[in-house]
C-alpha cells in the first residue's frame, strides 16, 4: 500500500519557467512532510520541509504547499534552472521513531 | 566536515554470499537508517536504529541484517537470504529528537550480486 505517491514519473519544464511537482498521501497520521533531491548516484538531500500546522513554507526558490484536506502537497521551483534537474522524493512522517515513508520520485527535467 | 561515509561505492559479489555495507556518521546523531532503491521506485525502509543496542525491521527486513554497537556505526548485512539483493542501497541518520524530521544521507553503496 502506497502512502505517499508521486503520480508524474518524469516532468519538463523550460528555464525560467515554474515547475510545480506533486505528492498526494493517504495516511492522516502524517504530520511533517519533507522535499529531497536526488542526482544519479548520489543520496538525496534535503530540500524544503512543512509541518502540517502551517499551509506554506517558502525558501528562496522553493515553496512547499499544503493541502490537509485534500492530502496533497505540491513543490513549486521559481524560476527553474538547469540545475534543478534531477529525482525529487516526497516524504511524509507520523514522527515515530522519525521514520520517513517516501514517496516514487518525480524525474524533472528543465531544458534550455 | 561532518557527514556520512558509506563503502564502498560499488560492491561486486556472488550469489550466495553475504555481504556487508559500511555506514559511518561524525553528525553525532542518534538515529541511523538503511534504505534501498530500486528503478522507478522509492526509498524503502531497511531497518532502522534510534539508539545504540536497539535495532528495528523497516518494510523489507528480510534477508538483511544489522547491528549498532557504536553511535557512529551502523552496519548492514545483505545476506543469501535476501532474494534479489541488486540494488544501491543508501544509510541516512537523523537527531531523532521528533524536533527536525529532517534525515541526512550518504553517497550510497551500488551492489551488484550476480
Amino acid at each position: 500500500d502506497q502512502q505517499v505517491k508521486q503520480n508524474s514519473p518524469s516532468l519538463s519544464v523550460q528555464e525560467g519557467r515554474i515547475s510545480i511537482l506533486n505528492c498526494d498521501y493517504t495516511n492522516s497520521m502524517f504530520d511533517y512532510f519533507l522535499w529531497y533531491k536526488k542526482y544519479p548516484a548520489e543520496g538525496p538531500t534535503f530540500l524544503i520541509s512543512i509541518s502540517s500546522i502551517k499551509d506554506k513554507n517558502e525558501d528562496g526558490r522553493f515553496t512547499v504547499f499544503l493541502n490537509k484536506s485534500a492530502k496533497h502537497l505540491s513543490l513549486h521551483i521559481v524560476p527553474s534552472q538547469p540545475g534543478d534537474s534531477a529525482v525529487y522524493f516526497c516524504a511524509a512522517t507520523t514522527g515515530t521513531a522519525s521514520k520517513l515513508t517516501f514517496g516514487t520520485g518525480t524525474r524533472l527535467q528543465v531544458t534550455l | 566536515d561532518g557527514g556520512i561515509t558509506q563503502s564502498p561505492k560499488y560492491l561486486f559479489r556472488k550469489e550466495g554470499q553475504n555481504v556487508t555495507l559500511s555506514c559511518e556518521q561524525n553528525l553525532n546523531h542518534d538515529a541511523m537508517y538503511w534504505y534501498r532503491q530500486d528503478p522507478g521506485q522509492g526509498l524503502r525502509l531497511i531497518y532502522y536504529s534510534q539508539i545504540v543496542n536497539d535495532f528495528q525491521k523497516g518494510d523489507i527486513a528480510e534477508g538483511y541484517s544489522v547491528s549498532r554497537e557504536k553511535k557512529e556505526s551502523f552496519p548492514l548485512t545483505v545476506t543469501s537470504a535476501q532474494k534479489n539483493p541488486t540494488a544501491f542501497y543508501l544509510c541516512a541518520s537523523s537527531t531523532g529528537d521528533r524536533v527536525s524530521y529532517e534525515q541526512y544521507f550518504g553517497p550510497g553503496t551500488r551492489l551488484t550480486v550476480t
